[in-house]
C-alpha cells in the first residue's frame, strides 16, 4: 500500500493568512493526487484532483501542486468558511489511501 | 442534480449483522463506481473498497477484506456496506461516495450525506 503523509496535522491561522498543507506519498504516484475538504458534521468535498486541477466551483484561492512524492496545498487568503480539516488521497493504485488530514484552525 | 443518498443511523449490538444502503440518483448509475469510506470518531478518512453496479466488480482495501461486504443493486441504483458480525470497533460514520474521472484522474466527486453506525452491548 501506499502511505501518505499529511503535515501539520493541525495549524493556527487567521484571516487572510497564507496557508500552505503538505503531503507526502510513501513512492512516486505521479499528479495522482487528491484534496477534499470536511467540515465537521459533513461530507467531504473535492477541492482539487490531479494534483492541481481545481474541482469546478471551488474558489480561486485554492491551489495545489507537486508531483512524484511531494505535494501542497495552498490557500492564498484563508476566508472563514475555509476553517475545516483538509485531506490528501492518492489515486495512483488500490487502496487509494488518504493521509491522515490537517485541521486548520482560527488564531 | 447527483445525488448519493444513504440510509439512516443504526444503533447494534456485537455479533449482529448489518446493511447500510447508498441510492444514487441525477446520472447514470451503472457508469461509475462507487465507493465506501470509513471515518471512525474523531478521527480521518480510510477508503474501504470500491464498486462498479454494472457488473458488481469489487475491490477491496486490504484492511477491509473478509471484514465487510460491498454488493450493489443496479436495477434500484443502490450500493450497499454489509457485515455479519459487528464489532465495537466498527463503530463510525460510513460515507459512499461516486468516483469520476477527471482528465483521467480518478475522484470521488459526490459523496453521501453518511450513516452513523454504533456498536454497543
Amino acid at each position: 500500500d501506499i502511505q501518505m503523509t499529511q503535515s501539520p496535522s493541525s495549524l493556527s491561522a487567521s484571516v487572510g493568512d497564507r496557508v500552505t498543507i503538505t503531503c507526502r506519498a510513501s513512492q512516486s504516484i505521479s499528479s495522482y493526487l487528491n484534496w477534499y475538504q470536511q467540515k465537521p458534521g459533513k461530507a467531504p468535498k473535492l477541492l482539487i484532483y490531479a494534483a492541481s486541477s481545481l474541482q469546478s466551483g471551488v474558489p480561486l484561492r485554492f491551489s495545489g501542486s507537486g508531483s512524484g512524492t511531494d505535494f501542497t496545498l495552498t490557500i492564498s487568503s484563508l476566508q472563514p468558511e475555509d476553517f475545516a480539516t483538509y485531506y490528501c488521497q492518492q489515486s495512483y493504485s488500490i487502496p487509494r489511501k488518504f493521509g491522515q488530514g490537517t485541521k486548520v484552525e482560527i488564531k | 442534480e447527483v445525488q448519493l443518498v444513504q440510509s439512516g443511523a443504526e444503533v447494534k449490538k456485537p455479533g449482529e449483522s448489518l446493511k447500510i444502503s447508498c441510492k444514487g440518483s441525477g446520472y447514470s448509475f451503472t457508469s461509475y463506481w462507487i465507493g465506501w469510506v470509513r471515518q471512525m470518531p474523531g478521527k480521518g478518512l480510510e477508503w474501504m473498497g470500491i464498486i462498479y453496479p454494472d457488473d458488481s466488480d469489487t475491490r477491496y482495501s486490504p484492511s477491509f477484506q473478509g471484514q465487510v461486504t460491498i454488493s450493489a443493486d443496479k436495477s434500484i441504483s443502490t450500493a450497499y456496506l454489509q457485515w455479519s458480525s459487528l464489532k465495537a470497533s466498527d463503530t463510525a460514520m460510513y460515507y459512499c461516495a461516486k468516483r469520476n474521472i477527471l482528465t483521467g484522474y480518478s475522484t470521488f466527486d459526490y459523496w453521501g450525506q453518511g450513516t452513523l453506525v454504533t456498536v454497543s452491548s
